[in-house]
């Protein structure tokens, strides 16, 4: 299809381990975003691309949390060591430009570590 | 202080009832602001964008008041289908950069 495409759609991990989720934004959309939602919680900022460059990382958690964007498209989030508070919902969302207002979401990868 | 502040709920409402959310940001930085939906287990979608001169689409009416830096959404005739979390949304513009934060959500349950 032509939304946001993120993988896995749900990743079980054991403490300590590293994970990888995937994220495809629409073909042509040049700001990226990644969110992170706990069960019955808003959805807290992490980090968000313009292009291949992150100009504003301030959400990020922890030096356990990195993102790339490559060719101006796939995003990578890498949580390293991961630890049980990092169970949640990581969303991911593109749009055309920055400010245009709409954001188009993925359906989200469910980390759950146990 | 939260950068975006609303209640949580949940507000229990009838069909056919009108109900309004409010939400607040500290912010005067802000520059942009939103109402999107949020059904339970399923990503965000814009619902509306909100304006100073106000705007209205069908029975959804949205509200700025940047001196009281207050957004409102009011919800005509509801629907069951509206039942769902209500996330209030501001663009945060510093140095260049958009940074899009998201209010936690109110609940809303349109009762039979």
């Amino acid at each position: 299809g032509a939304g946001v495409s993120q993988s896995p759609s749900n990743k079980v991990t054991e403490k300590g381990k590293d994970v990888e989720l995937r994220c495809d934004p629409i073909s042509g959309h040049t700001a990226l975003y990644w969110y992170r939602q706990r069960l019955g919680q808003g959805l807290e900022f992490l980090i968000y691309f313009q292009g291949n460059s992150a100009p504003d990382k301030s959400g990020l958690p922890s030096d356990r949390f990195s993102a790339e964007r490559t060719g101006e498209s796939v995003s990578t989030l890498t949580i390293q060591r991961t630890q049980q508070e990092d169970s949640a919902v990581y969303l991911c969302a593109s749009s055309r430009t920055s400010y245009t207002g709409e954001l188009f979401f993925g359906e989200g990868s469910r980390l759950t570590v146990l | 202080r939260k950068e975006v502040e609303q209640d949580p709920g949940p507000f229990n409402v009838p069909e056919g009832a009108t109900v309004a959310f409010n939400c607040t940001y500290s912010n005067s930085a802000s520059q942009s602001f939103f109402w999107y939906r949020q059904d339970c287990r399923k990503e965000p979608k814009l619902l509306m964008s909100v304006y100073s001169s106000g705007n209205e689409d069908g029975r959804f009416t949205a509200q700025l008041n940047r001196a009281s830096q207050y957004i409102s959404l009011l919800i005509r005739d509801s629907k069951l289908s509206d039942s769902a979390t209500y996330l209030c949304v501001v663009i945060l513009v510093t140095s260049g950069t958009y940074k899009y934060i998201f209010g936690t959500g109110t609940r809303l349950k349109v009762l039979a």
